[in-house]
This record gives structure tokens, C-alpha cells and sequence, in this order.
């Protein structure tokens, strides 16, 4: 099946500074990606759908200015976290798809804690 | 409003029973698109099935089966012989154009 990667796969940061995630489509082109949050013991919410080469929308309750999504190419998207406080750790994943939005491939996540 | 509804939080059975996870959906879209997911503890997502709404068969993978009923907008899952390994939080999810997750069961199979 379809291979979505994310880089890291876990980062530890101090309090106020931004960290990047990456999710790739190793074998497709992306037309659209979803990005993730689980906190623990918890259910995965969505935070945003990103289509490529437009801005991305946001589910209600998430800052668009603290979670910065880019989806430049249709293999590559981007969630920076700015000014990352403690409370903002937690297990991020991004799914991707190829245009049939039934077949989304998750990424194996990313593991953020901030101190 | 889409909703996925998995009443039970957590479940502990002896390993070799069987056990059934239970989903119960809403959507107002005739047509949808159903899945069960296995999240170790590693985190990463293990996709298990999926199922549109037109297809009602119920389906067997191995230990594995899916009983879809539309008539009580349920999609149950059975796992037969239970093992150690599937020990695991399942997540039932329904998606038209993105996927909503339901919050999970926590699966305890104990030796």
C-alpha cells in the first residue's frame, strides 16, 4: 500500500520556540492532507485540511497562527507549531490522500513534547 | 452531524476468548465510508478495514470479522481467539470527505 513518512518521529523543544513537522507521500502525489492531534488516551481530532498550493483550513478551535501548515508540492506538507508551550505536546499525525478521499493513508506520527 | 460513537472506553478479556467492539455511527449522507483502525502502543495507525455504505456483506480476515448493519447504523467488530498482540486501542471512524474517529476502545487481552 501507499507510504506516508513523517519526520521527526519524536522532538523534545523548550517553551517558546517552533518546531517543524514533516509528512511525505513516498509513492503517490498528495492532493490533500489532513493533520492530526491526539493528546493521550485520547482520540485522534482533526486539526486541518491541507489541499496543495492553497491555504489550508482549519477545524474549529485551532489557531491558524500557531499551527502553520504548508503543502508546497504534492508529495510534501508542513506543520509548524510556533511558540510552542507545554501544553501544545502531544502525538501529531498527518493522513494523506490522492483524490479518492476514501483511501487516506496515515503517517506513523510525531511525538512532541515541550518543556 | 457526523458522529462515531464507541461506547466502551476499555475492555479486558483472557486471551482465546472472544471479544466484540462495538460502533455505532450518524451521518445524514447516503453515501459513506466506514473503518476500524489498531492503534499499538507504538501509535501508529494500522488500518483494518473499510467499507462503503452499499455494501452491506459482512466480512472474516483470519480471527478478524465485521458485522455492518445499516438498519441500526452499526459496524461491530469481532475478534475470535483473542491474543496477547491484539492488544490495542481500535478506533471505528466514518468519513464523507474527512475521516471522523470515534474515541476509541482499549483493548486488554490478558495472558
Amino acid at each position: 500500500g501507499a507510504v506516508v513518512s513523517q519526520h521527526p518521529s519524536w522532538v523534545i523543544c523548550k517553551s517558546g520556540t517552533s518546531v517543524k513537522i514533516e509528512c511525505r507521500s513516498l509513492d503517490f502525489q498528495a492532493t490533500t492532507m489532513f493533520w492530526y492531534r491526539q493528546f493521550p488516551k485520547q482520540s485522534l481530532m482533526l486539526m486541518a485540511t491541507s489541499n496543495e498550493g492553497s491555504k489550508a483550513t482549519y477545524e474549529q478551535g485551532v489557531e491558524k497562527d500557531k499551527f502553520l501548515i504548508n503543502h508546497a508540492s504534492l508529495t510534501l506538507s508542513t506543520l509548524t507549531v510556533t511558540s510552542a508551550h507545554p501544553e501544545d505536546s502531544s502525538f501529531y499525525i498527518c493522513s494523506a490522500h490522492s483524490g479518492r478521499r476514501y483511501e487516506q493513508y496515515f503517517g506513523p506520527g510525531t511525538r512532541l513534547t515541550v518543556t | 452531524a457526523q458522529k462515531v460513537t464507541q461506547a466502551q472506553t476499555e475492555i479486558s478479556v483472557v486471551e482465546k476468548e472472544d471479544v466484540t467492539l462495538d460502533c455505532v455511527y450518524e451521518t445524514r449522507d447516503t453515501t459513506y465510508y466506514l473503518f476500524w483502525y489498531k492503534q499499538p502502543p507504538s501509535g501508529e495507525l494500522v488500518f483494518l478495514i473499510r467499507r462503503n455504505s452499499f455494501d452491506e456483506q459482512n466480512e472474516i480476515s483470519g480471527r478478524y470479522s465485521w458485522n455492518f448493519q445499516k438498519s441500526t447504523s452499526s459496524f461491530n467488530f469481532t475478534i475470535t481467539a483473542s491474543q496477547v498482540v491484539d492488544s490495542a486501542v481500535y478506533f471505528c471512524a466514518l468519513t464523507d470527505d474527512k475521516i471522523i474517529f470515534g474515541k476509541g476502545t482499549r483493548l486488554h487481552i490478558l495472558p
